[in-house]
């Protein structure tokens, strides 16, 4: 079943506290992104990626890191998170970069708290 | 980047009306989609329409690329349609980029 898994679904931390959002496509597909979700903002991109060791910022890159080493993963890592990213985040991932023939598929999501 | 304006924000409607969800955007763009968010979160991509027009079933998408936007019908609404609705657009000069607008939340009662 082609799918995109993050996990956790659900996490809680404290401010400082190093956490990584792992995202896993089973569809090698090359285009993968992060997107963060607050109320009444809709979707934001953090980073994308185009394929393996290519990365670039979205509209809100600030605090997060990404990785691409592999075509599968693209973790999410948030080195000193802060309560202003508490959000709901989605991973997605496509074929190509997104068009009429690169249908993106999303992640169930992660909920982070930070306190 | 690239501003995107949806319209309303909010709408309520009974079973079986139509309804007509807007999309703005503030510059030329070569990708535009309309997504679902269903009330458990899960988000699906329903149309790839960056000009033209296309249906799918009771829903129908047309965008006016010239005058920047587009518009998403929904006819004979059901509660499972039901969720916020989505409108990203993009263009080629920074491939994979896509802003989102606010969303529109849809509640379809019975």
């Amino acid at each position: 079943e082609a799918q995109v898994t993050q996990n956790p679904r659900y996490l809680i931390t404290v401010t400082g506290k190093k956490l990584t959002v792992t995202c896993s496509q089973n569809m090698n597909h090359e285009y993968m992104s992060w997107y963060r979700q607050d109320p009444g903002l809709g979707l934001r991109q953090i980073y994308y990626s185009m394929n393996v060791e290519v990365t670039d910022k979205g509209d809100v890159p600030e605090g997060y890191k990404v990785s691409r080493k592999e075509k599968r993963n693209f973790p999410l890592i948030l080195e000193s998170p802060s309560p202003n990213q508490t959000s709901l985040y989605f991973c997605a991932s496509s074929l190509g970069r997104p068009s009429a023939k690169n249908i993106q598929y999303f992640g169930a999501g992660t909920r982070l708290s930070v306190l | 980047g690239i501003q995107v304006e949806q319209s309303p924000p909010d709408l309520i409607l009974q079973e079986g009306a139509n309804s007509t969800l807007r999309c703005n955007f503030s510059d030329s763009v070569n990708n535009l989609q309309w997504f679902h968010q269903n009330p458990w979160g899960q988000l699906i991509n329903l149309f790839y329409i960056p000009s033209g027009t296309k249906q799918n079933g009771r829903l129908s998408a047309t965008t006016v690329a010239t005058e920047r936007y587009s518009l998403l019908y929904i006819s004979s609404s059901q509660t499972t349609d039901s969720g916020v609705y989505f409108c990203a657009v993009g263009r080629g000069s920074t491939l994979g980029r896509l802003y989102f607008g606010r969303g529109t939340q849809l509640t379809v009662w019975p």
